[in-house]
């Protein structure tokens, strides 16, 4: 079976970083791009960019473009996203998820909660 | 880029309803319009993908339809275990989400 199983919750200062890990298994992690979305408390889903396993390609939302960086290693089949200069508006659940452009092949992490507070 | 809005943004229901989801995308888009259900505290799931196709495993009673800019979501006799929140996505090059339907008990 398909899993992404993404690192545990962060609790960090304003102005740090943060990056967050996404291991997958169960496919070949170079076949679909990762894509990561957040969401803040009570607040709906936020489409923040993908990453290409197999080229190391990027692509991210306007919003999050300078401030995000999406990397990957495929010797472990694992995808980061490191956020910077974090601000209290950063405080969410962060969620990895495995997605092909057909649409049919859809796999999510757990979350990772990113807690920003002085 | 495309906007996707869905209305409503709350649904009271009773278990047995007839419950219909729409969004509307700022611009004419072709089929890459999926919907997901997300309930508290875990990750969202697919429901529908290209606008109508149904994933695996999810009951027929989820059925999606449109074209151009306006879709729907459908749910033909609402079961407790669809109280939940629902958004459209937009998917291409980037994706975008609809900002939400949460379905509450009437």
């Amino acid at each position: 079976q398909v899993h992404l199983v993404q690192s545990g919750p962060e609790v960090k200062r304003p102005g740090a970083s943060v990056k967050v890990s996404c291991k997958t298994s169960g496919y070949t992690f170079t076949t679909y791009y990762i894509h990561w979305v957040r969401q803040a408390p009570g607040q709906g889903l936020e489409w923040m960019g993908w990453i290409n396993p197999n080229s190391g390609g990027t692509y991210y939302a306007q919003k999050f473009q300078g401030r995000v960086t999406m990397t990957r290693d495929t010797s472990i089949s694992t995808a980061y996203m490191e956020v910077n200069r974090l601000r209290s508006d950063d405080m969410a659940i962060y969620y990895c998820a495995s997605l092909n452009d057909y649409g049919d092949f859809d796999y999510w992490g757990q979350g990772t909660l990113v807690t920003v507070s002085s | 880029d495309i906007q996707m809005t869905q209305s409503p943004s709350t649904l009271s229901a009773s278990v047995g309803d007839r419950v219909t989801i729409t969004c509307r995308a700022s611009q004419r888009i072709t089929s890459w319009l999926a919907w997901y259900q997300q309930k508290p505290g875990k990750a969202p799931n697919l429901l529908i993908y290209k606008v109508s196709n149904l994933h695996t495993g999810v009951p027929i009673r989820f059925s999606g339809s449109g074209s151009g800019t306006e879709f729907t979501l459908t749910i033909s006799s609402l079961q407790p275990e669809d109280f939940a929140t629902y958004y459209c996505q937009y998917y291409n090059t980037y994706r975008t989400f609809g900002q939400g339907t949460k379905v509450e008990i009437k």
